[in-house]
Protein backbone atom coordinates (compact mmCIF):
# COMPACT_ATOMS: atom_id res chain seq x y z
CA UNK A 1 0.00 0.00 0.00
CA UNK A 2 1.24 3.44 -0.55
CA UNK A 3 2.74 5.49 1.81
CA UNK A 4 1.99 8.79 0.99
CA UNK A 5 -1.79 9.71 0.35
CA UNK A 6 -2.30 12.89 -1.34
CA UNK A 7 -5.90 14.84 -0.80
CA UNK A 8 -7.80 15.89 -2.36
CA UNK A 9 -7.28 13.50 -5.09
CA UNK A 10 -8.55 16.95 -7.46
CA UNK A 11 -9.13 20.49 -6.56
CA UNK A 12 -9.97 23.69 -8.92
CA UNK A 13 -9.13 26.76 -8.25
CA UNK A 14 -9.67 30.23 -9.81
CA UNK A 15 -6.13 32.46 -9.85
CA UNK A 16 -4.82 34.25 -7.02
CA UNK A 17 -6.87 32.00 -4.74
CA UNK A 18 -5.24 29.87 -2.71
CA UNK A 19 -4.49 26.00 -3.21
CA UNK A 20 -4.09 23.10 -0.14
CA UNK A 21 -2.78 19.76 -0.64
CA UNK A 22 -2.32 17.35 2.15
CA UNK A 23 -0.59 13.98 2.34
CA UNK A 24 -1.21 11.35 4.74
CA UNK A 25 1.32 8.20 5.18
CA UNK A 26 1.88 5.56 7.38
CA UNK A 27 4.87 5.07 8.99
CA UNK A 28 7.54 7.04 10.80
CA UNK A 29 9.86 9.36 8.37
CA UNK A 30 13.45 10.84 8.04
CA UNK A 31 12.04 13.29 5.48
CA UNK A 32 9.04 14.07 3.56
CA UNK A 33 9.44 16.19 -0.36
CA UNK A 34 6.84 17.51 -1.96
CA UNK A 35 6.67 17.16 -6.23
CA UNK A 36 5.49 18.71 -9.16
CA UNK A 37 4.63 17.41 -12.13
CA UNK A 38 3.25 19.38 -14.90
CA UNK A 39 0.95 16.74 -17.70
CA UNK A 40 2.90 13.49 -19.04
CA UNK A 41 6.57 15.02 -18.09
CA UNK A 42 8.70 14.39 -15.48
CA UNK A 43 8.20 15.45 -11.94
CA UNK A 44 10.31 18.35 -10.59
CA UNK A 45 11.53 18.74 -7.07
CA UNK A 46 9.32 21.62 -4.99
CA UNK A 47 10.63 21.38 -1.07
CA UNK A 48 11.82 18.81 1.00
CA UNK A 49 10.70 19.18 5.09
CA UNK A 50 12.58 17.33 7.78
CA UNK A 51 11.16 15.29 10.82
CA UNK A 52 12.11 17.77 13.46
CA UNK A 53 11.05 20.63 10.94
CA UNK A 54 7.24 21.95 11.34
CA UNK A 55 6.75 24.50 9.07
CA UNK A 56 9.16 25.39 5.51
CA UNK A 57 8.82 27.95 2.64
CA UNK A 58 10.28 28.71 -0.60
CA UNK A 59 8.67 31.70 -2.45
CA UNK A 60 5.08 30.98 -2.69
CA UNK A 61 4.95 27.47 -1.14
CA UNK A 62 4.31 27.01 2.70
CA UNK A 63 4.83 23.10 3.70
CA UNK A 64 3.72 22.33 6.90
CA UNK A 65 4.44 18.49 8.57
CA UNK A 66 2.58 17.06 11.68
CA UNK A 67 4.53 13.89 12.89
CA UNK A 68 2.30 13.22 15.39
CA UNK A 69 -0.74 13.34 13.17
CA UNK A 70 1.92 11.37 9.75
CA UNK A 71 0.33 14.00 7.46
CA UNK A 72 1.80 17.39 5.72
CA UNK A 73 0.40 19.67 4.16
CA UNK A 74 1.35 22.35 1.32
CA UNK A 75 0.13 25.59 0.27
CA UNK A 76 0.60 27.71 -2.57
CA UNK A 77 -0.37 31.22 -2.14
CA UNK A 78 -1.87 33.61 -4.99
CA UNK A 79 -1.62 30.97 -7.15
CA UNK A 80 -1.61 31.44 -11.19
CA UNK A 81 -2.31 28.96 -14.30
CA UNK A 82 1.04 28.26 -14.32
CA UNK A 83 0.90 26.18 -11.10
CA UNK A 84 -1.98 23.66 -12.92
CA UNK A 85 0.17 20.34 -12.65
CA UNK A 86 -0.27 17.65 -10.63
CA UNK A 87 1.61 17.75 -7.13
CA UNK A 88 3.25 14.47 -5.09
CA UNK A 89 4.34 13.90 -1.83
CA UNK A 90 7.19 11.13 -1.34
CA UNK A 91 8.65 9.68 1.69
CA UNK A 92 10.51 7.41 3.10
CA UNK A 93 10.22 4.46 5.70
CA UNK A 94 12.61 5.29 8.67
CA UNK A 95 13.57 1.70 8.65
CA UNK A 96 14.75 1.81 5.07
CA UNK A 97 17.98 4.58 5.77
CA UNK A 98 16.30 6.76 3.29
CA UNK A 99 17.49 5.08 0.79
CA UNK A 100 13.83 4.58 -1.06
CA UNK A 101 11.17 7.15 -1.39
CA UNK A 102 7.45 6.11 -1.91
CA UNK A 103 5.02 8.43 -3.49
CA UNK A 104 1.16 8.87 -2.99
CA UNK A 105 -0.97 8.99 -6.15
CA UNK A 106 -0.72 12.96 -6.38
CA UNK A 107 -3.97 15.90 -6.30
CA UNK A 108 -3.98 17.51 -9.56
CA UNK A 109 -4.62 21.15 -9.32
CA UNK A 110 -6.52 23.27 -12.08
CA UNK A 111 -5.95 26.75 -11.60
CA UNK A 112 -8.38 28.80 -13.56
CA UNK A 113 -7.38 31.84 -15.09
CA UNK B 1 22.85 21.63 -18.85
CA UNK B 2 22.30 19.14 -16.08
CA UNK B 3 19.96 16.92 -17.01
CA UNK B 4 18.68 13.50 -17.20
CA UNK B 5 17.79 11.72 -20.13
CA UNK B 6 15.99 9.01 -21.19
CA UNK B 7 15.48 6.57 -24.46
CA UNK B 8 13.57 6.04 -26.23
CA UNK B 9 10.68 8.69 -25.31
CA UNK B 10 8.05 6.43 -27.08
CA UNK B 11 7.73 2.94 -27.38
CA UNK B 12 5.51 0.21 -28.77
CA UNK B 13 6.35 -3.15 -28.96
CA UNK B 14 4.99 -6.34 -28.51
CA UNK B 15 5.06 -9.15 -26.03
CA UNK B 16 7.91 -11.29 -25.31
CA UNK B 17 9.98 -8.91 -27.72
CA UNK B 18 13.50 -7.89 -25.04
CA UNK B 19 13.98 -4.44 -24.97
CA UNK B 20 16.55 -1.89 -23.19
CA UNK B 21 15.25 1.66 -21.97
CA UNK B 22 18.05 3.69 -21.69
CA UNK B 23 18.54 6.58 -18.83
CA UNK B 24 22.08 8.51 -18.48
CA UNK B 25 22.42 11.89 -16.39
CA UNK B 26 25.76 14.23 -16.30
CA UNK B 27 25.57 15.21 -12.71
CA UNK B 28 28.28 12.62 -11.49
CA UNK B 29 24.96 11.40 -9.19
CA UNK B 30 25.90 7.84 -7.25
CA UNK B 31 21.94 7.70 -7.03
CA UNK B 32 19.56 6.32 -9.66
CA UNK B 33 16.41 4.85 -9.69
CA UNK B 34 13.45 3.71 -12.19
CA UNK B 35 9.95 4.29 -11.62
CA UNK B 36 6.96 3.34 -12.99
CA UNK B 37 3.80 5.39 -13.21
CA UNK B 38 0.23 4.45 -14.17
CA UNK B 39 -3.40 5.97 -13.40
CA UNK B 40 -4.66 5.31 -9.70
CA UNK B 41 -1.37 4.16 -8.33
CA UNK B 42 0.95 7.20 -8.60
CA UNK B 43 4.64 6.26 -9.01
CA UNK B 44 6.50 2.89 -8.08
CA UNK B 45 9.71 2.39 -7.30
CA UNK B 46 10.87 -0.56 -9.85
CA UNK B 47 14.56 -0.69 -8.89
CA UNK B 48 17.48 1.00 -7.38
CA UNK B 49 21.40 1.83 -7.27
CA UNK B 50 23.41 3.45 -4.79
CA UNK B 51 26.56 2.95 -6.49
CA UNK B 52 28.42 1.44 -9.35
CA UNK B 53 27.77 -2.47 -9.36
CA UNK B 54 25.26 -1.81 -6.72
CA UNK B 55 21.48 -2.50 -7.13
CA UNK B 56 18.26 -3.01 -5.31
CA UNK B 57 14.71 -4.12 -5.88
CA UNK B 58 12.00 -1.63 -5.33
CA UNK B 59 8.63 -1.96 -4.32
CA UNK B 60 7.46 -3.50 -8.31
CA UNK B 61 10.92 -5.26 -9.62
CA UNK B 62 9.13 -8.29 -10.88
CA UNK B 63 9.89 -8.31 -14.55
CA UNK B 64 12.75 -6.04 -14.86
CA UNK B 65 16.11 -6.09 -14.98
CA UNK B 66 18.64 -3.23 -14.14
CA UNK B 67 22.54 -2.90 -14.05
CA UNK B 68 24.82 -0.44 -13.00
CA UNK B 69 28.73 -0.72 -14.73
CA UNK B 70 29.11 3.13 -14.98
CA UNK B 71 28.14 6.05 -13.01
CA UNK B 72 26.52 8.23 -15.04
CA UNK B 73 24.11 4.98 -16.76
CA UNK B 74 21.50 2.71 -15.43
CA UNK B 75 19.32 1.09 -17.96
CA UNK B 76 16.24 -0.68 -17.34
CA UNK B 77 15.75 -4.39 -19.39
CA UNK B 78 12.43 -6.10 -20.02
CA UNK B 79 13.45 -9.63 -20.68
CA UNK B 80 10.13 -11.13 -21.72
CA UNK B 81 7.52 -7.50 -21.83
CA UNK B 82 4.07 -8.34 -21.70
CA UNK B 83 0.64 -5.86 -21.99
CA UNK B 84 0.80 -5.18 -17.47
CA UNK B 85 4.16 -3.08 -18.27
CA UNK B 86 2.36 -0.70 -20.32
CA UNK B 87 3.05 2.38 -18.57
CA UNK B 88 5.27 5.86 -18.33
CA UNK B 89 8.58 5.19 -16.67
CA UNK B 90 11.07 7.55 -15.21
CA UNK B 91 13.95 7.41 -14.35
CA UNK B 92 15.39 9.42 -11.42
CA UNK B 93 18.87 10.62 -10.38
CA UNK B 94 20.16 12.28 -7.51
CA UNK B 95 23.61 13.28 -5.25
CA UNK B 96 23.78 11.31 -2.33
CA UNK B 97 23.23 7.79 -1.02
CA UNK B 98 19.42 8.20 0.81
CA UNK B 99 16.96 9.52 -1.63
CA UNK B 100 15.01 10.87 0.77
CA UNK B 101 17.30 13.41 1.93
CA UNK B 102 18.27 14.78 -1.93
CA UNK B 103 16.63 16.58 -4.65
CA UNK B 104 15.61 13.50 -7.30
CA UNK B 105 16.24 14.87 -10.63
CA UNK B 106 13.78 12.91 -13.18
CA UNK B 107 14.15 12.18 -16.60
CA UNK B 108 11.44 13.09 -19.71
CA UNK B 109 9.79 9.85 -18.77
CA UNK B 110 9.61 6.58 -21.68
CA UNK B 111 5.68 6.12 -22.48
CA UNK B 112 5.90 1.99 -23.15
CA UNK B 113 3.00 0.12 -24.89
CA UNK B 114 3.47 -3.51 -25.04
CA UNK B 115 0.67 -5.28 -27.30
Amino acid sequence: SQQGEEDPQALSIQEGENATMNCSYKTSINNLQWYRQNSGRGLVHLILIRSNEREKHSGRLRVTLDTSKKSSSLLITASRAADTASYFCATDARETSGSRLTFGEGTQLTVNP
Amino acid sequence: EAQVTQNPRYLITVTGKKLTVTCSQNMNHEYMSWYRQDPGLGLRQIYYSMNVEVTDKGDVPEGYKVSRKEKRNFPLILESPSPNQTSLYFCASSTGLAASRDTQYFGPGTRLTVL
